[in-house]
């Protein structure tokens, strides 16, 4: 069975630190997924990383991955307070001819003024 | 605008009642999808369909049913086998493949109690 786990599962952190996210699957995917979610809101997409050594940036995100160790960074440059969020991380499983998504557990980031 | 909706916002349920949960595209994804989010959790899949009139199960569809009559429809009904239904339910779609860049497009939500 595929495992997603993120970690840490909570973060806070002062303005204007760097710090990463991990996320971490149990077996092979094509891509890895990262998406936000602000408090009582929907998922928005924020990278898609596609083979082994992919790096996305996105103002202060920077999503990266390494398919061979199973493990894919999220890493917050100078962090500020609208960073705050939920972030998730899926992998994608082709499974009875299917795609099915499989989502960590998340990470709640909380920036502190 | 192409987007997914999700209707009603919020719902409230009283035991022994089945809901039904909508949710329509108009992205022209052939692949549809309910996720559960319990609070301060992650999401997990309760249905998923990849075309119209099939469908399969996800990791807790007990207590759920679905239909997939139509492409950009995907309703999720929740029945009263559901014991603890009371969670924020999001719908998504996608294409059915892996193109480059493909990736799910997630609803509004809703959040369902149970009075």
């Amino acid at each position: 069975e595929l495992k997603v786990e993120q970690n840490p599962l909570f973060l806070s952190m002062q303005e204007g630190k760097n710090y990463t996210i991990y996320c971490n699957y149990s077996t092979t995917s094509d891509r890895l997924y990262w998406y936000r979610q602000d408090p009582g809101k929907s998922l928005e997409s924020l990278f898609v990383l596609l083979s082994n050594g992919a790096v996305k940036q996105e103002g202060r995100l920077m999503a990266s991955l390494d398919t061979k160790a199973r493990l894919s960074t999220l890493h917050i440059t100078a962090a500020v307070h609208d960073l705050s969020a939920t972030y998730f991380c899926a992998v994608v499983l082709f499974t009875s001819g299917t795609y099915k998504y499989i989502f960590g557990t998340g990470t709640r980031l909380k920036v502190l003024a | 605008d192409g987007g997914i909706t999700q209707s009603p916002k919020y719902l409230f349920r009283k035991e022994g009642q089945n809901v039904t949960l909508s949710c329509e595209q108009n992205l022209n994804h052939d692949a549809m999808y309910w996720y559960r989010q319990d609070p301060g959790q992650g999401l997990r899949l309760i249905y998923y369909s990849q075309i119209v009139n099939d469908f399969q199960k996800g990791d807790i569809a007990e207590g759920y049913s679905v239909s997939r009559e139509k492409k950009e429809s995907f309703p999720l009904t929740v029945t009263s086998a559901q014991k603890n239904p009371t969670a924020f339910y999001l719908c998504a779609s996608s294409v059915p493949g892996l193109r480059v860049s493909d990736t799910q497009y997630f609803g509004p939500g809703t959040r369902l109690t149970v009075l």
